[in-house]
């Protein structure tokens, strides 16, 4: 089945520990990208990759990373987790940009994260 | 950059016809999207606009104008199941900006 899966589902850490968020999808699609999702505020971009080590800033990169050095997975990275990163957090994928209708975005299921 | 407005929340009456409007101020405008995420899921595209017009599939349809930077979803024969967040995204080269997402909530 043709899916992008991410994992934990929930996670509840403590501020500066740090943490990765696995996305993985296997269909074989070109463009990646971590989105977080905030009440009123609708998802925001926070990094993407156009290809294998191709990776850049979205609009709210801050306290994060990410890496892209296989095709398939785009990890997303936090260092040192603070409070305001606490939110619900979607890994991404399309067969290329996803600005035309020939490649909409397809989402994995939602990361969790709360961050005391 | 994009702004892309669209109302918070909606309800309607199952059976009933609901239009959920976006309006979106943009440059190097090249299209729009419609997704859909039921509460605690992830987004699923419904449908995209590039050419003004309605496009229609099945009992959702959506229509763009891009002289007016506008668009809306209309919802036919509302059923239950259709009780979701609705997210437009507007397309200007490399980036996709998403609204807040308009919540409808479908009543019997």
């Amino acid at each position: 089945e043709a899916q992008v899966t991410q994992n934990p589902r929930y996670l509840i850490t403590v501020t500066g520990k740090k943490l990765t968020v696995t996305c993985s999808q296997n269909m074989n699609h070109e463009y990646m990208s971590w989105y977080r999702q905030d009440p009123g505020l609708g998802l925001r971009q926070i990094y993407y990759s156009m290809n294998v080590e191709a990776t850049d800033k979205g609009d709210v990169p801050e306290g994060y990373k990410v890496s892209r050095k296989e095709k398939r997975n785009f990890p997303l990275i936090l260092e040192s987790p603070s409070p305001n990163q606490t939110s619900l957090y979607f890994c991404a994928s399309s067969l290329v940009v996803p600005t035309g209708g020939h490649s909409p975005l397809h989402f994995g299921n939602g990361t969790r994260l709360t961050v005391t | 950059g994009q702004n892309i407005d669209q109302p918070t929340e909606m309800t309607a009456t199952e059976g009933a016809i609901v239009q959920i409007n976006c309006t979106y101020q943009t440059s190097g405008f090249n299209g729009l999207f419609w997704y859909q995420q039921h509460a605690g899921e992830a987004p699923t595209f419904l449908s995209y606009n590039v050419l003004d017009g309605l496009e229609e599939k099945g009992r959702f349809s959506s229509f763009l104008s891009r002289s007016k930077g506008y668009s809306y979803l209309l919802l036919k024969e509302l059923q239950m199941k259709d009780s979701a967040s609705y997210l437009c995204a507007g397309a200007a080269g490399n980036k996709l900006t998403f609204g807040g997402g308009t919540r409808v909530l479908v009543k019997p």
